[in-house]
């Protein structure tokens, strides 16, 4: 069956370093990808997507995330954080032959240390 | 400005009671979902619909109806079979296949 796995349930990164999210997904082909944020008692945000071509894809707040077939990953990094991206970060994917679903991972909870 | 409204924002059941939780979007979107959350399990997909007078079951529809009458409007019920009802309740929506979903801000509801 397909998953996407969030291996880190919390990470904590100092204000001002960077940042990497894992996510890896079980899939055979080659799925549509969002990154979403949450912040406590909201609803998710989209920071960014990928469909297809360019592997690094931008998104908003600074984030980028890189789409790696090889390794069934696609990471969010941001060179430097901020205590206001404190936050629950989620990771989708979507099935090329899928009804309009989306697979989450668990999340990764960002604790940011002043 | 666009978007999706979820009301109440917070929501108190009675035992036996069913309770009906309210989304609306404004973004002419043909599909809809309803999706509950708890602490470190991620979303899981109660209902969707993608068009109207039609949707179907998620991962965990049990305890659950909805009904989408309108484009606009995807109300979910969470009846008295639903045992363990207390959780955050998102609603989203989404253009069609591989469009992202835009999320509502929840509903939280809890057990009185």
């Amino acid at each position: 069956a397909q998953s996407v796995t969030q291996p880190d349930i919390h990470i904590t990164v100092s204000e001002g370093a960077s940042l990497e999210l894992r996510c890896n997904y079980s899939y055979g082909a080659t799925p549509y990808l969002f990154w979403y944020v949450q912040s406590p008692g909201q609803g998710l945000q989209l920071l960014l997507k990928y469909f297809s071509g360019d592997t690094l894809v931008q998104g908003i707040k600074g984030f980028e995330a890189e789409f790696k077939r090889s390794q069934s990953s696609f990471n969010l990094r941001k060179p430097s954080v901020h205590w206001s991206d404190a936050a629950e970060y989620f990771c989708a994917v979507g099935l090329m032959d899928s009804n309009y679903q989306l697979i989450w991972g668990a999340g990764t909870k960002l604790i940011i240390k002043p | 400005d666009g978007g999706i409204t979820q009301s109440p924002k917070y929501l108190f059941r009675k035992e036996g009671q069913n309770v009906t939780l309210s989304c609306e979007q404004n973004l002419n979107h043909d599909a809809m979902y309803w999706y509950r959350q708890d602490p470190g399990q991620g979303l899981r997909l109660i209902y969707y619909s993608q068009i109207v007078n039609d949707f179907q079951k998620g991962d965990i529809a049990e305890g659950y109806s909805v009904s989408r009458e309108k484009k606009e409007s995807f109300p979910l019920t969470v009846t008295s079979a639903q045992k363990n009802p207390t959780a955050f309740y998102l609603c989203a929506s989404s253009a069609g296949f591989r469009q992202p979903q835009h999320f509502g801000d929840g509903t939280r509801l809890s057990i009185l």
